[in-house]
């Protein structure tokens, strides 16, 4: 099956900073990696998502890029503020209705103000 | 609109019992998913329901169970518990086709004493 790695485990940064997690797959079928933000007491919210068909998108602040040889795909955050501070996770799937996101383990952002 | 609604929010049950917690996907969403979060495996893919059938099932034993009701709410029962399924169970709605990604509730937090 699916295995997803993310790194860092912990990341602090400070406010104004950029911010930099990257997540790697096994699976070459996986064609869809959806970033989650998770704060205390929440579940997980998406950000933002990418379809193998692209190699980048952006959300205002927020970019992911993907590299289906490499099999690897990141979340990027510019000008971090202190509400970005939470735990952000990475997963991935085939792109179908009845997809199984595999996630990874999580990055614990903290933005100090 | 109103988000996933998940029942009960706090849940603590003794080992040997059983279990049934509840969701309510947003208005529309026919795909219904079922995850279990803790600090150990992350989370974890448990089942997805789109218009009362289970489409996709992960690794977990028989004891844990689901079903879709017509009006799309859930329920996911864990029968037999064990201290290990404390956890965090989060629930995710979605169209239920490709393109479309879910939104999660606030999870039900089960404890096994």
């Amino acid at each position: 099956g699916e295995n997803v790695e993310q790194h860092p485990s912990t990341l602090s940064v400070q406010e104004g900073d950029s911010a930099v997690i990257k997540c790697t797959y096994s699976d070459s079928a996986s064609n869809y990696f959806p970033w989650y933000k998770q704060e205390l007491g929440k579940g997980p919210q998406l950000i933002i998502d990418i379809r193998s068909n692209v190699g980048e998108k952006k959300d205002q602040r927020i970019a992911v890029t993907l590299n289906k040889t490499a099999k690897h795909f990141s979340l990027h955050i510019t000008e971090t503020q202190p509400e970005d501070s939470a735990v952000y996770f990475c997963a991935a799937s085939m792109d179908t209705g009845r997809r199984a996101l595999t996630f990874g383990s999580g990055t614990r952002l903290q933005v100090q103000p | 609109k109103a988000g996933v609604t998940q029942t009960p929010r706090y849940l603590i049950k003794t080992r040997g019992q059983q279990v049934t917690l509840s969701c309510s996907p947003i208005s529309g969403h026919r795909s219904v998913s079922w995850y279990q979060q803790t600090p150990g495996q992350g989370l974890q893919f448990l089942f997805e329901y789109f218009s009362e059938t289970q489409r996709n099932k992960g690794n977990f034993p028989g004891r844990f169970s689901g079903r879709q009701f017509s009006n799309s709410r859930s329920e996911m029962n864990v029968s037999t518990l064990e201290l290990g399924d404390s956890a965090l169970y989060l629930c995710a709605s979605s169209f239920g086709g490709p393109n479309y990604g879910y939104t999660f509730g606030s999870g039900t937090r089960l404890t096994v004493v």
